[in-house]
């Protein structure tokens, strides 16, 4: 079946814009983690969903960065007035549950100017 | 919350030899350990994970091993090729948390 999906795959934003990234997880994956990756380090984590429920978000950065996952299934990661620093790239991944390996979308490159 | 530290950040060897990775971790709570490959401008993707009740797992060149007394664990890659070039990260989690934590990489280099 299809694997994790994350649109768009590239963003070019200006400083102060909003932009929203989009993430298909595989069908039926309970779990959803948003994470940041910056250049030549690991991913950092954002936020967790369990189904619709956020229960974790204590990894995002600001109160510019809001996720949600409304009906268990896509979610989408907002960033409000972007600053240079939100430069990155958001990695989204899916698992079966908990302690599942991660599937990884190909990510979002998010370039703030 | 969990730490996870990774060593070292740059492995080079020559083709054939064995390539080690060392990561080790804080919380004693932690009991999922993956490893994943990243190639250049590509997603991560797991290639072996452990949990908290085995000492080791082998698959085919690649084997974890982890010391829970000593919290660390080790990816081995055994007769290395040019395409195990990559990042590899490790990563771990508390069965509370679920979420895991990743350490900060390792770019393998692999020469012909």
């Amino acid at each position: 079946g299809a694997g994790v999906s994350q649109s768009p795959r590239y963003k070019v934003a200006k400083r102060g814009q909003d932009v929203a990234l989009r993430c298909d997880p595989i069908s039926g994956h309970v779990s959803l983690f948003w994470y940041q990756q910056a250049l030549g380090q690991g991913p950092e984590f954002l936020t967790y969903f369990q189904n619709e429920a956020q229960l974790d978000k204590s990894g995002l950065p600001s109160d510019r960065f809001f996720a949600e996952r409304p009906e268990g299934s896509v979610s989408t990661l907002k960033i409000q007035r972007t600053q240079q620093e939100d430069s990155a790239v958001y990695l989204c991944a899916s698992s079966r549950g908990p302690n599942s390996p991660l599937h990884f979308g190909n990510g979002t490159r998010l370039t703030v100017t | 919350g969990e730490n996870v530290e990774q060593h070292p950040s740059t492995l080079s060897v020559q083709e054939g030899d064995s390539a080690v990775i060392k990561c080790t971790y804080s919380d004693s709570a932690s009991n999922y350990f993956p490893w994943y490959k990243q190639e250049l401008g590509k997603r991560p993707q797991l290639i072996i994970d452990i949990r908290s009740n085995v000492g080791e797992k082998k698959d085919q060149r690649i084997a974890v091993t982890l010391n829970k007394t000593a919290k660390h664990f080790s990816l081995h890659i055994t007769e290395t090729q040019p395409e195990d070039s990559a990042v590899y990260f490790c990563a771990a989690s508390m069965g509370g948390s679920y979420i895991p934590t990743f350490g900060r990489g390792t770019s393998l280099i692999v020469h012909p």
